[in-house]
């Protein structure tokens, strides 16, 4: 199985500055790796496929780079609605897998 | 507007069963596969369970293998989780998910609301 570690845990920002999350797999999963976003109470929302492709109506502050093992989402700056947790998946392979998430706060 | 409308959880005892569902519009149901993803309280997410658009293949977490089916009526634009056997650590929010548009993009591009199941006594 592959574990996917995001860091940091949690990332304290200001509104409008940029914010940098790290997602690392334990072995390469290529470019298949996904970013998601969850809100308090609702499902999560798809941001990132393929490693960098926008999802449909993600605005473009929003880029994911990387392939491999190191995957990078970048928020360029920070809005209000973009306070949340954000998740990385891998589809490279079974079992598809999460990581644990990083909480990015006021 | 894709929507994904689940149901059917609940509260439980253990050695329970239930069973979810998932009834999809605004788009073709029987061409994409599916999948459940779960997240217990205040932890991250967990892949369940996923089906092919056809059939053909599923494929389950090991955490729910043997216990969980999952299954689809095309006609009825529907996605099913059994549930059988039912434990305290199967607690959590339940999501139906429609996954990628081609075959291997099993990322998840749509999810529902999610229902929740509660194992307790």
């Amino acid at each position: 199985e592959i574990v996917l570690t995001q860091s940091p845990a949690t990332l304290s920002v200001s509104p409008g500055e940029r914010a940098t999350l790290s997602c690392r797999a334990s072995q390469s999963v290529s470019s298949n790796l996904a970013w998601y976003q969850q809100k308090p109470g609702q499902a999560p929302r798809l941001l990132i496929y393929g490693a960098s492709t926008r999802a449909t109506g993600i605005p473009a502050r929003f880029s994911g780079s990387g392939s491999g093992t190191e995957f990078t989402l970048t928020i360029s700056s920070l809005q209000s609605e973009d306070f949340a947790v954000y998740y990385c998946q891998h589809y490279n392979n079974w079992p598809r897998t999460f990581g644990q998430g990083t909480k990015v706060e006021i | 507007e894709v929507q994904l409308l689940g149901s059917g959880g609940g509260l439980v005892q253990p050695g329970g069963s239930l069973r979810l569902s998932c009834v999809a519009s605004g788009f073709t149901f029987r061409s994409f596969a599916m999948s459940w993803v779960r997240q217990a309280p205040g932890k991250g997410l967990e892949c369940v369970s996923f089906m092919t658009a056809s059939g053909d293949f599923t494929y389950y977490a090991d955490s729910v293998k043997g216990r969980f089916t999952i299954s689809r009526d095309n006609s009825k634009d529907t996605l099913y989780l059994q549930m059988n056997s039912l434990r305290a650590e199967d607690t959590a929010i339940y999501y139906c998910a429609k996954d990628g548009p081609t075959r291997g993009d099993y990322y998840f591009d749509y999810w529902g609301q999610g229902t929740l199941v509660t194992v307790s006594s």
